[in-house]
């Protein structure tokens, strides 16, 4: 059974730092790209960042980029997600989604994380 | 950067009505398109996937069709658990969402 597992949120001030985790089980961690997905509250899904299943390949939504960097260790079977510079229209729950392939791209996401809370505020 | 469109945001249905979810893409994404469903403080499930193909357990009433730049996502007969926000996915670059589709008990 896939397992998505995140970790990392919470109440963070504006301008600081934040590393998000997701523990995965149940498939080949490193045969499949993986991205983090987020939503504010009430509001729609964002895609905002995805890796290649080796590693080798990332790319970042134009909000994001520059301050997020994503990351993955395929011994431990975890990706990650290194968040500065956090402003306020980050708050939100963050996904981390499984990809349908290896590649970053084109490929949907089959199973998601329950998600965790990142509040950004003073 | 590819822009996705859904219409209706927000539709009144009842149970057994059909119902159907436009998806408009800001240029062509050939069939790389996926339907999810989300439900209040749950994580989004896969339904459809390249446009019409079904995900592995997914009801039947669900279905998807289009290719190119419109894309539709219909539910046959809505039944009370499929009261939920739908979102579409383009995915020829990336992943961008539409900006999701309220289905609420008329």
């Amino acid at each position: 059974e896939v397992q998505l597992v995140e970790s990392g949120g919470g109440l963070v001030q504006p301008g600081g730092s934040l590393r998000l985790s997701c523990a995965a089980s149940g498939f080949t961690f490193s045969s499949y790209a993986m991205s983090w997905v987020r939503q504010a509250p009430g509001k729609g899904l964002e895609w905002v960042s995805a890796i290649s299943g080796s590693g080798g390949s990332t790319y970042y939504a134009d909000s994001v980029k520059g301050r997020f960097t994503i990351s993955r260790d395929n011994s431990k079977n975890t990706l990650y997600l290194q968040m500065n510079s956090l402003r306020a229209e980050d708050t939100a729950v963050y996904y981390c989604a499984k990809a349908s392939v290896v590649a970053a791209t084109p490929a949907y996401f089959d199973y998601w994380g329950q998600g965790t809370l990142v509040t950004v505020s003073s | 950067d590819i822009q996705m469109t859904q219409s209706p945001s927000t539709l009144s249905a009842s149970v057994g009505d059909r119902v159907t979810i436009t998806c408009r893409a800001s240029q062509s994404i050939s069939s790389w398109l996926a339907w999810y469903q989300q439900k209040p403080g749950k994580a989004p499930k896969l339904l459809i996937y390249k446009a019409s193909s079904l995900e592995s357990g997914v009801p039947s009433r669900f279905s998807g069709s289009g290719s190119g730049t419109e894309f539709t996502l219909t539910i046959s007969s809505l039944q009370p658990d499929d009261f939920a926000t739908y979102y579409c996915q383009q995915y020829n670059s990336i992943g961008t969402f539409g900006q999701g589709t309220k289905v609420e008990i008329k």
